[in-house]
């Protein structure tokens, strides 16, 4: 089973609307970093959460990591063309001594209609 | 800074040939991944170094994969001989810790036909 869920799978919205992405996760979250990726591209780092409730924000994107650490959204405000592309989530689920290593969700394909 | 190295950029083999993937992490990150990206799915780890150890391998194909990172610095994959599923990305990223801080290359998308 996928440890990581990400919804949704896709997203077409209309420039100017504001969207969600979420990622769900069984486990708890060590640390949770969101990437962006054109297709068949490299990963463009977004933000990484660390502590439960923590929220962060770059220009028109935030990011937040529920109290409980096994949750994490992603909301764009005010969307562009320019936010097109596949968002990931990854997550460190390591226990304690963690290995460091991340796995991911599947994406969500964002599309942004002029 | 510069970011991590990949090359090439594409690559396109026919099944049971090899290929190789160079990757050159940020200097001084110590941690160096190579993930799988299979079209339509997340990253998936095949192997993980901490200067030219390896740290996990569990997801690495071992019968075709091989990888190596000798003197803790640049690191190579190998397929031999490929097959039609292993079309995919190839990232690989490197950290300068154990844990967080993970840069991303800009991948090798291999095409077996």
């Amino acid at each position: 089973s996928q440890e990581l869920e990400q919804s949704p799978q896709s997203l077409i919205v209309q420039e100017g609307k504001n969207l969600t992405i979420n990622c769900t996760s069984s486990k708890t979250l060590y640390g949770l970093y969101w990437y962006k990726q054109k297709y068949g591209e490299g990963l463009i780092f977004l933000m990484m959460l660390q502590k439960g409730g923590e929220e962060k924000s770059h220009e028109k994107i935030t990011a937040k990591l529920d109290e409980k650490k096994q949750q994490s959204s992603l909301h764009i405000t005010a969307s562009q063309p320019s936010h097109a592309g596949i968002y990931l989530c990854g997550a460190d689920i390591g226990y304690g001594g963690s290995q460091g290593n991340l796995i991911f969700g599947k994406g969500t394909k964002l599309s942004v209609k002029p | 800074e510069a970011g991590v190295a990949q090359s090439p950029r594409y690559k396109i083999i026919e099944k049971r040939q090899s290929v190789a993937f160079w990757c050159n992490p940020i200097s001084g990150h110590a941690t160096l991944y190579w993930y799988q990206q299979i079209l339509g799915q997340g990253p998936k780890l095949l192997i993980q170094f901490q200067n030219n150890g390896v740290v996990d391998d569990s997801q690495l194909p071992k019968d075709r994969f091989s990888a190596e990172r000798l003197k803790g610095v640049d690191s190579t994959l190998k397929i031999q001989p490929a097959k039609l599923e292993d079309s995919a990305v190839y990232l690989c990223a490197s950290s300068l810790r154990l844990s967080g801080g993970y840069t991303f290359g800009s991948g090798t998308r291999l095409t077996v036909v």
